[in-house]
């Protein structure tokens, strides 16, 4: 099956620095999601992106799918963008490992 | 509209018990999906129904189970529990492949095996 890997593990910034996350795939995906799981549990979605580039607010994502990676770009992060990123491929969501975000004031 | 509603919230059962996990997809979506999030081993796709009929299944032993309902509401029985199913498990739902895959989860069950 298809392989996801995301990088790095953890990540722990200062308010208001920018990130890079990066999720790379095993062979070509027909689906691609980006998700943030807060405290909680409850799993967000952030972007459906098989190809391309999106952005939504301080969030953009890109997909390169000819080269089987994606990036998730955090701006001007924020307390409230910690958490676990995760990506996840394909129609039954073969998931990354996840990247543990943490933003100190 | 209503999100994707998983009913217990949380469930406390024995060794040896078996355990029924409930999920409701948003209105219009008709394929439903289960995962598994134990500690340290991250999300793992248990299961994946759409129009009734189950489409994939993950590597899960038989005792994991489901069904969907003709509403698309969907269950998923836990037999004969062991003490490693202890796990947050999460729904989600689409509109199904054929009108794009975007998955929305639900707020999870979280399962305790004592």
């Amino acid at each position: 099956g298809i392989q996801v890997e995301q990088s790095p593990p953890d990540l722990i910034l200062q308010e208001g620095a920018n990130s890079t996350l990066r999720c790379n795939f095993s062979d070509s995906v027909n689906n691609l999601q980006w998700f943030h799981q807060n405290p909680w549990g409850q799993l967000i979605n952030l972007f459906y992106i098989p190809s391309g580039t999106k952005q939504n607010g301080r969030l953009s994502a890109t997909t390169v799918a000819t080269e089987r990676y994606s990036l998730l770009y955090i701006s001007s992060s924020q307390t409230t963008d910690s958490g676990v990123y995760f990506c996840a491929v394909e129609y039954d969501m073969r998931f990354g490992a996840g990247t543990r975000l943490t933003v100190k004031p | 509209e209503a999100g994707v509603t998983q009913s217990p919230t949380h469930l406390i059962k024995t060794r040896g018990q078996q355990a029924t996990l409930r999920c409701s997809p948003i209105s219009g979506h008709t394929s439903v999906y289960w995962y598994q999030q134990a500690l340290g081993l991250g999300l793992q796709f248990l299961l994946w129904y759409d129009e009734g009929e189950e489409r994939n299944r993950g590597n899960f032993p038989p005792r994991f189970s489901g069904r969907q309902f003709p509403n698309y509401s969907s269950e998923l029985n836990v037999n004969a529990l062991e003490l490693e199913d202890s796990a947050l498990y999460l729904c989600a739902s689409s509109p199904g492949t054929q009108k794009g895959n975007i998955q929305y989860f639900g707020a999870g069950t979280r399962l305790s095996v004592l």
